[in-house]
């Protein structure tokens, strides 16, 4: 079975540095991929940054990158220049393709990394 | 964009009570999803469809069942709910390709069974 690992419950950072959010994961699939969510205090679910298992190149979307590191099955997610509005809950998934179920899929989620921004 | 509505935002039941939580997509989406969030223990799938009137069981299916009988529509039922049913719930939903990895959530239903 496939498993996320996000070992940071909680991390701080100063407005306008970087921070990166740690995940590591497991699996048997050679073929899988990674996401990142944002869950702000109001409770929706942001899509944040994919990143294809077979993709040659890190993953970026502005101001967050994903630090890809296959051999060491990590997908670390890295926020450039901290602002306010980041702070939340982040939480690494690993899509899993059902082939049984029609092309179907399900996400495997780790528990989630608290991120406060200090002004 | 991609619309995702759930039909409380907030909701409080008593012990014993039959819960239907709705789930409603506007993008003819075939993949719809119900986790359950708590602190500490991130997002966990209840059940998913792929198809109208199909489900399969998540990883934690217990004291929950589902129906989809039209293709916008998941509902989740607490056939008799209990206090450790207290919990956020989230539906999500996504297309079923090979460029569709997406899921698109919901705005999320925090239910308290007193």
């Amino acid at each position: 079975a496939q498993k996320i690992t996000q070992t940071q419950p909680g991390m701080f950072v100063q407005e306008k540095e970087a921070v990166t959010l740690d995940c590591t994961y497991d699996t048997s699939d050679p073929s899988y991929g990674l996401f990142w969510y944002k869950q702000p205090s109001s409770g929706e679910m942001i899509f944040l940054i994919y990143q294809g298992s077979y993709d040659q190149q890190n993953a970026t979307e502005g101001r967050y990158s994903l630090n890809f590191q296959k051999a060491r099955k990590s997908a670390n997610l890295v926020i450039s220049a901290s602002q306010l509005g980041d702070s939340a809950m982040y939480f690494c998934a690993m899509r899993e393709v059902l082939s049984t179920q029609g092309g179907s899929e399900k996400l495997v989620f780790g528990k989630g990394t608290k991120l406060t921004v200090n002004p | 964009d991609v619309k995702v509505t759930q039909s409380s935002r907030y909701l409080v039941k008593r012990t014993g009570e039959k819960v239907f939580l709705e789930c409603v997509q506007d993008m003819d989406h075939e993949n719809m999803f119900w986790y359950r969030q708590d602190p500490g223990l991130g997002l966990r799938l209840i059940y998913f469809s792929y198809d109208v009137k199909m489900k399969e069981k998540g990883d934690i299916p217990e004291g929950y069942s589902v129906s989809r009988e039209k293709k916008e529509r998941f509902s989740l039922i607490l056939e008799s709910a209990s206090t450790n049913q207290t919990s956020m719930y989230l539906c999500a939903t996504c297309p079923i390709g090979q460029d569709a990895y997406e899921q698109y959530f919901g705005p999320g239903t925090r239910l308290t069974v007193t």
